[in-house]
């Protein structure tokens, strides 16, 4: 267990509307990712943080943004939520002594109608 | 971007088989990870594995980093039905910074 919540588990939400998903550790981990999953695509990385307010783009960063402001949170925003956003969302550490070792949260799971 | 591909994509068993499954990629991987995925739950890592060759287990789950450096094969023995979930694998190319998923193989074990 890396200590690693999510918030909110569960939401449902409609077009056009802002979206924020919060991720929350308490190890004091560096790295920090947002993932989605959808069937037939595994686990795709949408953003990545290496440390306080420096965050880097994945390869599905499109339609999202991210901020962290401190080492225990991740947000990861939908500006204008849209339908093929609808999801399951995971955040990640990455282990503290081991450079490509993730753990992950429990997910949120995004609707968009 | 890179692709793992992960066979089978889905299997049928029955309470005490034994059960192997593996990922391959196009390019040379320098770390091989396995993770579980219940249902409504993030995934669970299992086994990491670092060196080409490598052999671990994890109570009943043996993985191993193929020699290649290509591949990684995950062997179950005896199963039992919490064995039903979902296997990731995961990778991280030599010449990247990221991890990249197969897509899973989903385990039904019939008791």
């Amino acid at each position: 267990d890396a200590g690693i919540t999510q918030s909110p588990r569960h939401k449902v939400t409609e077009t056009g509307t802002p979206v924020t998903l919060r991720c929350h550790q308490t190890e004091n981990h560096r790295y920090m990712y947002w993932y989605r999953q959808d069937p037939g695509h595994g686990l795709r990385l949408i953003h990545y943080s290496y440390g306080v307010k420096d965050t880097d783009k994945g390869e599905v960063s499109d339609g999202y943004s991210v901020s962290r402001s401190k080492t225990e949170d991740f947000l990861l925003t939908l500006e204008s939520a849209t339908s093929s956003q609808t999801s399951v969302y995971f955040c990640a550490i990455r282990d503290r002594g081991n450079t490509d070792t993730q753990y992950f949260g429990p997910g949120t799971r995004l609707t968009v109608l | 971007g890179q692709q793992l591909n992960q066979s089978p994509q889905s299997m049928f068993i029955q309470e005490g088989e034994d059960v192997s499954m593996n990922c391959t990629s196009s390019s040379i991987f320098n770390t091989w990870l396995w993770y579980k995925q219940d249902p409504g739950e993030g995934p669970v890592l299992l086994i990491a594995l670092y060196k080409a060759g490598e052999l671990t287990s994890n109570g009943r789950l043996t993985a191993q980093f193929g020699i290649t450096r290509k591949d990684s094969f995950l062997n179950i023995s005896a199963s039992i039905p919490s064995d039903v979930g979902i296997y990731f694998c995961a990778g991280r190319e030599t010449s990247g910074s990221r991890l990249t998923f197969g897509e899973g193989t989903q385990l039904t074990v019939n008791p």
